[in-house]
């Protein structure tokens, strides 16, 4: 199984910040990832998929990159919204696998 | 509008069973194949089950694997997850997901439900 790993686990940013989110895969996965933003009490969004494919309706501050084990997620400008717990997922191969997670916070 | 609402969460005690279900609204339910994915309290996203469109093939985690079984009735847009021999270690907020190409069993999830919680303790 392809096992799915987020850095970091927590980040602390101020409204205005450029962040920045990597996940790694155990193995290639090609451009086959997606990006979710999850807000407390509520289910998960698709903000990123196939590595850099935004999602209708997302805003243009997000962004994604890589190929192969590497993923990048950046919000280039924080907005008050965006504070959220943000997860990868692949879908190379079964089972599909979400990484661990990354919560951003405010400063 | 797309719309998936979840039901049958509750409360059971370890061995018990709950059959979930989620009614799915808004597009072409038998074109898609259909996910249930979990997330223990505080805790992250995991992938339970899918089911592709005309219900013949299904996957499961190896946690609930030979536990839980998924369907489906495409008559009346519905999802099904029947959860036997349940442990605590199974309490979580259950979410079906659609995936976002139709006829692909393996993909991104462009809608989600609300979720449904289900407790397991003694």
């Amino acid at each position: 199984d392809i096992q799915m790993t987020q850095s970091p686990s927590s980040v602390s940013a101020s409204v205005g910040d450029r962040v920045t989110i990597t996940c790694r895969a155990s193995q290639g996965i090609s451009s086959w990832l997606a990006w979710y933003q999850q807000k407390p009490g509520k289910a998960p969004k698709l903000l990123i998929y196939a590595a850099s494919s935004l999602q209708s309706g997302v805003p243009s501050r997000f962004s994604g990159s890589g190929s192969g084990t590497d993923f990048t997620l950046t919000i280039s400008s924080l907005q008050p919204e965006d504070f959220a717990t943000y997860y990868c997922q692949q879908a190379n191969s079964f089972p599909p696998a979400f990484g661990g997670g990354t919560k951003v916070e405010i400063k | 509008e797309v719309q998936l609402v979840e039901s049958g969460g509750g409360v059971v005690q370890p061995g018990g069973s709950l059959r979930l279900s989620c009614a799915a609204s808004g597009f072409t339910f038998d074109d898609y194949a259909m996910h249930w994915v979990r997330q223990a309290p505080g805790k992250g996203l995991e992938w339970v089950s899918l089911i592709s469109g005309d219900g013949g093939s299904t996957y499961y985690a190896d946690s609930v694997k030979g536990r839980f079984t998924i369907s489906r009735d495409n008559s009346k847009n519905s999802l099904y997850l029947q959860m036997n021999s349940l442990r605590t270690e199974d309490t979580a907020l259950y979410y079906c997901a659609k995936v976002g190409i139709s006829g692909w069993v393996l993909y991104y999830f462009d809608y989600w439900g609300q979720g449904t919680l289900v407790t397991v303790s003694s």
